[in-house]
């Protein structure tokens, strides 16, 4: 298995919901991420985990809460978000913090 | 500061033609430097990686040169197909921190 697996694909949520994105990965990586990307702009870093703890948190707000269950697995829980905060959500893997990247599909969410 | 340039900011070509993508870094030190295809509302797919020592390295019809005494790489798209459109994203890695260029917008026509 080569992939990253993101859930869901398409996410509406309205600024009082809490909901979860999920990410999933069977490479064995040690080192997994969160980036947000609006419309026509680079993949911003919010988050990373290495060897299932949190290494850096990029000045992100507490509306976005991360979690890494296990090895293979990395949540992002959100709670309150604005409507500024819809763009592409993307989790990526690599076997280290300066191997190549596999990055999923992404969860396009917006808040409405 | 270490930035990550690339140009143009948009190329339009047609279907079978080839083309040079480049980008130019500042970041030192440097670790790798990765060219990454992106699809609309998708996540980035890894073309190519290349440490310090590589100065190409191919992948089908996608080759991608690095000069690290001038700080410029080059992704060479040969024989473009109508699937190619898409954002082409240069990232320098310093120390495992990814620095991101803005991306090429390449649009293949029939």
């Amino acid at each position: 298995d080569t992939e990253v697996t993101q859930t869901p694909k398409h996410l509406v949520m309205g600024m009082t919901n809490k909901k979860s994105l999920k990410c999933e990965q069977h490479m064995g990586h040690r080192a997994m991420y969160w980036y947000k990307q609006k419309a026509k702009k680079p993949p911003e870093l919010m988050f990373v985990y290495s060897y299932e703890k949190l290494s850096i948190n990029e000045s992100v707000p507490s509306r976005f809460s991360p979690e890494c269950p296990n090895s293979s697995l990395l949540n992002l829980h959100l709670h309150a978000l604005q409507p500024e905060d819809s763009a592409l959500y993307l989790c990526a893997s690599s076997h280290d913090r300066d191997a190549g990247y596999t990055f999923g599909s992404g969860t396009r969410l917006t808040v409405v | 500061k270490n930035q990550v340039e690339q140009s143009p900011q948009s190329l339009i070509i047609l279907e079978g033609k080839n083309c040079t993508l480049q980008c130019n870094y500042t970041v030192s030190p440097f670790s790798n430097l990765r060219w990454y295809k992106q699809d609309t509302g998708r996540g980035p797919v890894s073309l190519t990686i290349m440490t310090f020592s590589e100065n190409t390295k191919s992948n089908g019809r996608y080759t991608a040169t690095l000069d690290a005494d001038t700080k410029q790489s080059s992704l060479h798209i040969t024989a473009s197909q109508l699937s190619d459109s898409a954002s082409y994203i240069c990232v320098v890695s310093d120390r495992g921190k990814l620095i991101f260029g803005q991306g090429t917008e390449l649009s293949v026509k029939p």
